[in-house]
C-alpha cells in the first residue's frame, strides 16, 4: 500500500466552480499536511499548511484534515483559469526528516 | 519574499560525468532537502539534511549521490557518475526549524545523454 494516494485526474471544471481535491494516507503518524500547486516544469508552490484536524481557510482555498479517516482535502472556491495546474498533497511525521508526496491531481479550469 | 534559489536551471551532461547541483536555501532555515521529479511522475524524496549531517535518505540516494553544505549558504547535490535514468528535475527545498512548511526552489533540470 502506498503511503499517500491521490487521484491523478485530470479534473476539468468550468470557471467559477468549486473544486474538491483529495488524498488518503496510511500512516497514522503523519501530523503535518500540506498542499502544493505546481505549474508545468516549475517548482511546487506551497498553498496551505496545517498540523491538526479540522479546516483552515485562506482566501479561496480551504484545507480539511480528517485524521480519523486518514483523509485530507483541498477546496477551491470560485475557480479561475489561472488555477489550472497540478495539485500535490504532502505530509510528514513529527521530525520533518521526509515529506511524502501524492502523485498529484491535474486540474483544468475552463474559461 | 525569501526564496530558495537553484543553479543551474538546466544542465546537459554525458553519461558517466559528474554533476553538481547548487542550492541556496532560505537564510533562517535549518532543514534542507533534495527531491527529484522524472517528467510526468511524482515528486520523489532523495535526502534530508540537518545540523550538517544527513537525517534520512531514500533507496534512490545510493553511493553515487552525496550532499554537502560547504559554507553557510550553499547546499549542493553531487552525482558522481551520471546514468541515463538520472535525467529528471531536481528540486531543493528548505524548512524552518519546527514548522514543517517546506519551500521549494524552481528546480534544476538534468539531462543525461
Amino acid at each position: 500500500q502506498k503511503e499517500v494516494e491521490q487521484d491523478p485526474g485530470p479534473l476539468s471544471v468550468p470557471e467559477g466552480a468549486i473544486v474538491s481535491l483529495n488524498c488518503t494516507y496510511s500512516n497514522s503518524a503523519f501530523q503535518y499536511f500540506m498542499w502544493y500547486r505546481q505549474y508545468s516544469r516549475k517548482g511546487p508552490e506551497l498553498l496551505m499548511y496545517t498540523y491538526s484536524s479540522g479546516n483552515k481557510e485562506d482566501g479561496r482555498f480551504t484545507a480539511q484534515v480528517d485524521k480519523s479517516s486518514k483523509y485530507i482535502s483541498l477546496f477551491i472556491r470560485d475557480s479561475q483559469p489561472s488555477d489550472s495546474a497540478t495539485y500535490l498533497c504532502a505530509m510528514s511525521v513529527y521530525n520533518f526528516n521526509k515529506f511524502y508526496f501524492g502523485s498529484g491531481t491535474k486540474l483544468n479550469v475552463k474559461p | 519574499e525569501p526564496e530558495v534559489t537553484q543553479t543551474p536551471s538546466h544542465q546537459v551532461t554525458q553519461m558517466g560525468q559528474e554533476v553538481i547541483l547548487r542550492c541556496v536555501p532560505i537564510s533562517n532555515h535549518l532543514y534542507f532537502y533534495w527531491y527529484r521529479q522524472i517528467l510526468g511522475q511524482k515528486v520523489e524524496f532523495l535526502v534530508s539534511f540537518y545540523n550538517n549531517e544527513i537525517s534520512e535518505k531514500s533507496e534512490i540516494f545510493d553511493d553515487q549521490f552525496s550532499v554537502e553544505r560547504p559554507d553557510g549558504s550553499n547546499f549542493t547535490l553531487k552525482i558522481r557518475s551520471t546514468k541515463l535514468e538520472d535525467s529528471a528535475m531536481y528540486f531543493c527545498a528548505s524548512s524552518e526549524l519546527g514548522t514543517g512548511e517546506l519551500f521549494f526552489g524552481e528546480g534544476s533540470r538534468l539531462t543525461v545523454l
